[in-house]
């Protein structure tokens, strides 16, 4: 079974702070992806990436960022948290066409 | 471009009753369509997916789906609800190789 690992489970910042989000698979997938969960507004796409430093944006790219170095690890970053990120946070890996695989999620707050 | 619609933000069946779980989509390629089970505090966990071939999907847990090209729906059932059903049910569909976009979810309840 493909593993796809997010480093915290629940994540508490405050405004204004660089905010890290890690994201490992064990894989060997070549696209990975960051999407946002809202109430009511299902899932939304931030950023993916087809292989390593590469990166696309998706719907909601702003406030954003992303790294990509290795194939197993994407990261999320958000520049300088603002309350409005408060969310929860689920990364997925694909290979080729195939399903999404995702990690439990990261449940982020930003006071 | 490709963009999927769910019917009804919440549903409630009885325990033993059908689930029927709406999903209408758009796309201009042939579409890859998925449905995805979220228990609460989890990810999102695969239950059935389309691409071609057969359109009567069978899945994990007893759920089924069937693709209908002229209605563009993949509506999803299960002949009878059990408790542990309970849980919010994504659609999604793709064209192929890009990335998967969702439907807003639908929360199922089911009463005893």
């Amino acid at each position: 079974d493909v593993k796809v690992t997010q480093s915290s489970r629940y994540l508490v910042k405050r405004t204004g702070e660089k905010v890290f989000l890690e994201c490992v698979q064990d894989m060997d997938h070549e696209n990975m992806f960051w999407y946002r969960q809202d109430p009511g507004l299902g899932l939304r796409l931030i950023y993916f990436s087809y292989d390593v430093k590469m990166k696309e944006k998706g719907d909601i790219p702003e406030g954003y960022s992303v790294s990509r170095e290795k194939k197993e690890r994407f990261s999320l970053i958000l520049e300088s948290a603002s309350t409005n990120q408060t969310s929860m946070y689920l990364c997925a890996t694909r290979y080729s066409n195939q399903p999404q695989h995702f990690g439990d999620g990261t449940r982020l707050s930003i006071l | 471009a490709q963009s999927v619609t769910q019917l009804g933000s919440h549903v409630s069946v009885s325990e033993g009753a059908l689930v029927l779980l709406r999903c209408n989509y758009s796309s201009s390629v042939p579409p890859y369509l998925f449905w995805y089970v979220q228990y609460p505090n989890q990810g999102l966990q695969l239950l059935l997916k389309y691409t071609t071939g057969a359109t009567l999907v069978k899945g994990i847990n007893g759920f089924e789906a069937e693709f209908k090209k002229s209605e563009t729906s993949f509506h999803l059932t299960k002949p009878s609800a059990h408790m542990s059903d309970a849980a919010e049910y994504f659609c999604a569909v793709s064209g192929g190789n890009t990335p998967l976009v969702f439907g807003k979810g639908t929360r199922l309840s089911v009463i005893a």
